[in-house]
């Protein structure tokens, strides 16, 4: 069974600052993908940034980016320029894949409250 | 600016009564997720279907709750009868074949008195 832990139930960052949030997964699996999600006080999921395991190259999105280790099996996402905006809480997940490419259940980690203050 | 609907957004009602949370999926999409949300158990899931069929519902507890796909544009999720432990923000996600991404509706919130 795959597993995804995050250590840090709060962070808190100064407006303008760079945060990195950690995540570690366990899994047998070797085709897969991880994602973190953004939640707001508005309680909606937002995907912030996704990547390949089969991909050697960190994903990038604007001011998000992720630090990818396979062997080490973790995933941190780091926020740069943290505006006010970016409160919220942060969900590391992660999914297997199959062939033909169906989307399968994600399997979250505990969630990480990030303060972003001014 | 398409995107997955759930209603209704927020739910009161008193133990015993039925649930009925509903699903619009993105159109096109034919893989639909229930997940429950509580403090106590994170972000887990209830039940999947691909194509209209079940293909797991193992997390969902079988003596109360259901869902059903009745069609490719609506999903349910019921709870009879509820219960206060059944507190908890229920999100729908939809996905679709060769992409993999899960899209999150706005969730409904209920709570069981």
């Amino acid at each position: 069974a795959q597993t995804v832990t995050q250590s840090q139930p709060e962070m808190s960052v100064q407006e303008a600052e760079t945060v990195t949030l950690s995540c570690t997964y366990d899994t047998s699996e070797n085709n897969y993908y991880l994602f973190w999600y953004k939640q707001p006080p508005s309680r909606q999921m937002i995907l912030v940034i996704r990547q390949e395991a089969y991909k050697q190259q960190n994903a990038t999105e604007n001011r998000f980016s992720v630090n990818f280790q396979k062997a080490a099996k973790s995933f941190s996402l780091k926020i740069s320029d943290s505006q006010l905006g970016d409160t919220a809480m942060y969900f590391c997940a992660f999914m297997r894949t199959n062939y033909g490419g169906a989307t399968n259940k994600l399997i979250f980690g505990t969630g990480t409250l990030l303060a972003v203050q001014p | 600016d398409a995107r997955v609907t759930q209603t209704p957004r927020d739910k009161v009602t008193e133990m015993g009564q039925e649930v009925t949370m509903r699903c619009q999926p993105i159109l096109g999409h034919n893989t639909v997720f229930w997940y429950r949300q509580t403090m106590m158990q994170g972000l887990e899931l209830l039940a999947y279907f691909r194509n209209r069929a079940p293909l797991d519902d193992s997390g969902m507890p079988k003596d109360r709750f259901s869902a059903e796909m009745p069609d490719a544009t609506l999903a349910t999720l019921k709870i009879q009868p509820s219960e206060p432990r059944d507190s908890a923000v229920y999100f729908c996600a939809s996905g679709k074949q060769g992409a993999e991404t899960q899209y999150f509706g706005p969730g409904t919130r209920l709570l069981v008195l």
